[in-house]
């Protein structure tokens, strides 16, 4: 079992549903991303959040919308999702933003109708 | 030229086998370097983090990293059927925060 746990698994919706990814981990990390990975590719960073501050925005489309209530949760705020958001959207943290190693949680299948 | 280059696979080999996984990358800044594996449905899990060059065991993994020439392996002795996943190398600059730099991951079949 993964120390950061993402859920849900699996969540298929309508382009004009919204819903949330949620992640939580409880190793006292202070830095924590969300990633979206594609079938047969490596995992793209989307956010990063250091101190429950976002640190950095990959250029996201405003349709998904981080949050970072306090230091062991992270959620993404989805809405009006395009067919190719489509994917497997991961959640990782690190002790801190930096040079650390970063631990994946098992990730959300996401699929858009 | 992308800035890690991982061979896709798929790598087949008999269970026992010793397993030499591969990268090579360009940016002379990077420092740390990772190797995750991935099984199908799940995120990628930590094998083995390393800084600059030399050797690092834990297990039957061996990670080796030679900087001079921008070269870094996953050895994996006594190979299981367990095994078969993605490996997926990735690397990190010494300062600062950038995002971790992946390979594009070798798919491993370890046959029974």
């Amino acid at each position: 079992d993964t120390e950061v746990t993402q859920t849900p698994k699996h969540l298929v919706m309508g382009m004009t549903n919204k819903k949330s990814l949620k992640c939580e981990q409880h190793m006292g990390h202070r830095a924590m991303y969300w990633y979206k990975q594609k079938a047969k590719k490596p995992p793209e960073l989307m956010f990063v959040y250091s101190y429950e501050k976002l640190s950095i925005n990959e250029s996201v489309p405003s349709r998904f919308s981080p949050e970072c209530p306090n230091s062991s949760l992270l959620n993404l705020h989805l809405h009006a999702l395009q067919p190719e958001d489509s994917a497997l959207y991961l959640c990782a943290s690190s002790q801190v933003e930096g040079n650390q190693p970063q631990h994946f949680g098992d990730g959300t299948r996401l699929s858009i109708l | 030229q992308k800035e890690v280059e991982q061979d896709p696979g798929p790598l087949s080999v008999p269970e026992g086998a010793i397993v030499s996984l591969n990268c090579t990358y360009s940016n002379s800044a990077f420092q740390y370097f990772m190797w995750y594996r991935q099984y199908s449905r799940k995120g990628p899990e930590l094998l083995m983090y390393t800084y600059s060059s030399g050797n690092k065991e834990d297990g039957r993994f061996t990670a080796q990293v030679d900087k001079s020439s921008k070269y870094i392996s996953l050895f994996i002795r006594d190979s299981q059927p367990s095994d078969s996943a993605t490996y997926l190398c990735a690397t990190l600059p010494a300062t600062g925060f950038q995002k971790l730099v992946f390979g594009t991951g070798t798919r491993l079949l370890v046959s029974p």
